[in-house]
């Protein structure tokens, strides 16, 4: 069983970035799949990309694309979400979860969350 | 991006009434549809994947059916501990997207 915890809640200004850690304890993390979801304040959850460090593997929601960086180090087990130009429209919790074993070829449930983290926007 | 429709958008029931939560793909998504159960300020849980597949530790009282376009989640039995938000997620396509959630309110 793994365990995600991540880094603590951020105040940012428009037009700046965001890094979120999530450190993963537990099962191997070289073999995860870690996802990153977020969700606004009272709405749904929005899929934003996965990073499989094993295979260097790096997929984003063409949303997302050209504005968030995932990356992850092996060496502290950690995987991090990087998202620049923000605006307000950005304020949510953004959660990294890991995704499960029983996958289709392109995509993913997830079966572990990490307990999420406050971005929010705000001049 | 695959389009996932839930209803209703808000459910009332008592404790010990049978539940079912309607999810809706744009396409056909075969079987590889998951439901989450999320309370206010947690993260989701998982409770099941693969359409019916129940995870591990879920209560027995969850299921989930269908395939395609359709599928239900049905809870049997609602225990107080089962008012949530529950949101439906397709995995066949890239990228993966949700259901805009069903609340379960105490009627």
């Amino acid at each position: 069983q793994v365990q995600l915890v991540q880094s603590g809640a951020e105040v940012k200004k428009p037009g700046s970035s965001v890094k979120v850690s999530c450190k993963a304890s537990g099962d191997s993390f070289n073999s995860q799949s870690i996802s990153w979801v977020r969700q606004a304040p009272g709405q749904g959850l929005e899929w934003m990309g996965r990073i499989i460090p094993m295979f260097d593997r790096i997929d984003y929601a063409q949303k997302f694309q050209g504005r968030v960086t995932l990356t992850a180090d092996e060496s502290t087990t950690t995987a991090f979400m990087e998202l620049s130009s923000l605006r307000s429209e950005d304020t949510a919790v953004y959660y990294c979860a890991r995704d499960g074993l029983g996958c289709s070829s392109t995509s993913c449930y997830v079966d572990q969350w990490g307990q999420g983290t406050l971005v929010t926007v705000s001049s | 991006d695959i389009q996932m429709t839930q209803s209703p958008s808000t459910l009332s029931a008592s404790v010990g009434d049978r539940v079912t939560i309607t999810c809706r793909a744009s396409q056909s998504i075969s079987g590889w549809l998951a439901w989450y159960q999320q309370k206010p300020g947690k993260a989701p849980k998982l409770l099941i994947y693969k359409a019916s597949t129940l995870h591990s530790g879920v209560p027995s009282r969850f299921s989930g059916s269908g395939s395609g376009t359709e599928f239900t989640l049905t809870i049997t039995g609602l225990q107080p501990d089962d008012f949530a938000t529950y949101y439906c997620q397709q995995y066949n396509s890239f990228s993966e997207t949700f259901g805009q959630g069903t609340k379960v309110e105490i009627k």
